[in-house]
């Protein structure tokens, strides 16, 4: 069974400019959740999608915001990066929550 | 608010010994999850072992054993037999069943296994 699948792996953007990343979970996981992970901050929650509905948003400026499709692939938009946008986004899955959620390996951001 | 703290940002054992990793949380909530999650240097977060608050019994995973204390909202982890591949951060999380949908994660041990 394939895992979560996360694309793309690494990218480099400039400040001003918007990113899209995009997430595969498993197959037949219909929770999809997005974290963002750095070195001073850990990871932190920005969101969670289960059948193309947002059923929670952690605490991020407006700039970022997702979506969930009706195959449950998931996407994640930042607009106007800043350079403390660089980080770690991971992507995580589940049946259902309270399920346990299993992670991509993550798409590395670099803001420049 | 809800909160996990890992007290200890870094530590070492030795081949073949036994460490505990610590993690408190808290919470007004009675029903919840734990989780020991594992991240290599390859950052690909790996599910250790779960708990479930209402379950009294501590969970194990072949070496990988808890101490959930939980009018002491604790949750320590135990690795026995220690092995190079042990090396990697630890992170504790938390979510409850309430329906917030989100992990709350402690900010990390990172674990590192001596030859």
């Amino acid at each position: 069974k394939a895992g979560v699948t996360q694309t793309p792996r690494y990218l480099i953007k400039t400040r001003g400019q918007q990113v899209t990343l995009s997430c595969s979970p498993i197959s037949g996981h219909r929770s999809v959740s997005w974290y963002q992970q750095t070195p001073g901050q850990g990871l932190q929650f920005l969101f969670e999608y289960f059948s193309e509905t947002q059923r929670n948003k952690g605490n991020f400026p407006g700039r970022f915001s997702g979506r969930q499709f009706s195959n449950s692939r998931s996407e994640m938009n930042v607009s106007t990066l800043e350079l403390g946008d660089s980080a770690l986004y991971l992507c995580a899955s589940s049946l259902e929550w309270g399920n346990t959620i299993y992670f991509g390996e993550g798409s590395w951001l670099t803001v420049v | 608010a809800q909160t996990v703290t890992q007290s200890q940002p870094e530590m070492s054992v030795q081949e073949a010994e036994t460490v505990t990793l610590s993690c408190t949380y808290d919470t007004s909530e009675n029903n919840y999850y734990l989780f020991w999650y594992k991240q290599p240097p390859s950052r690909q977060m790996i599910l250790v072992i779960r708990q479930e608050a209402y379950k009294q019994q501590n969970a194990t995973e072949n070496r990988f054993s808890v101490n959930f204390q939980k009018a002491a909202k604790s949750f320590s982890l135990k690795i026995s037999d220690s092995q190079l591949g042990d090396t990697a951060m630890y992170f504790c999380a938390f979510t409850p069943t309430s329906g917030t949908y989100k992990y709350i994660f402690g900010t990390g041990t990172r674990l590192k296994v001596l030859a």
